[in-house]
């Protein structure tokens, strides 16, 4: 069965502490994409990231970047210099095709989250 | 371009009730799912509708069943509300069924439904 593993429930640093997230997986899927989303208070999950299990290099986009580890199936993230407003719940996320009736779909398998807290 | 919305905000009901949660789906996005999020847990999937059908489940009971319409918005609705069945409700869009899968999901801001 697919699972995705968020060891930390919460974090809390200071207003330009470099945070990362950890986030480990398990699929017998062959072909998976792994995701990370946040969710600040208004509820709704912003998109951050995406890698494919094909590519593990790793990537930095503005002040995130990943570390994508197929041989340990971990999948970390990165905030560099945080600020208040990255406070929020982020989630890491694992997707899997699937079909029913001859009609693909995707399915999402979060984490629990960990709530992140920046401190002026 | 207007994004996922979802109505009611709020909810309280009563156990055994039932009840409608409302998604409108981002302009041009034909696939629509659902998650519930217990409180401080993550999203879990409940199934995803494409052409007014349902094309895919998660692991809940049959009293959660939905439909989508010609303008892909889309309705959950669950009967026989039980405690547990307290959560934050989000309707997620996509542009197609594959999308669904290897592209990010677009969310709304989620119903919260409070069974008491």
């Amino acid at each position: 069965a697919q699972k995705v593993t968020q060891a930390q429930t919460e974090i809390s640093v200071v207003e330009k502490e470099d945070v990362t997230l950890d986030c480990v997986y398990e699929t017998r899927d062959t072909t998976y994409y792994l995701f990370w989303y946040k969710q600040p208070p208004s509820g709704e999950l912003v998109f951050l990231i995406r890698r494919n299990s094909f590519d593990e290099q790793n990537e930095i986009s503005g002040r995130y970047s990943w570390n994508f580890q197929k041989s340990t199936s971990s999948f970390n993230f990165t905030i560099t210099a945080s600020q208040v407003v990255d406070s929020a719940v982020y989630f890491c996320a694992l997707s899997e095709a699937r079909t029913r009736g001859g009609t693909s779909y995707g399915k999402l398998t979060f984490g629990q989250g960990t709530i992140l807290t920046v401190h002026p | 371009e207007t994004g996922v919305t979802q109505s009611p905000t709020h909810l309280i009901k009563t156990r055994g009730q039932q009840v409608t949660l409302r998604c409108s789906s981002q302009s041009g996005h034909n696939t629509v799912s659902w998650y519930q999020q217990a409180l401080g847990q993550g999203p879990q999937f409940i199934f995803q509708y494409y052409r007014e059908e349902e094309n895919g489940r998660g692991n809940f009971p049959p009293r959660f069943s939905g439909l989508q319409f010609p303008n892909y918005s889309s309705e959950l609705n669950v009967n026989a509300l039980e405690l547990d069945d307290s959560a934050l409700y989000l309707c997620a869009s996509s542009p197609g069924v594959g999308s669904s899968y290897n592209s990010p999901l677009h969310f709304g801001n989620g119903t919260r439904l409070t069974v008491t």
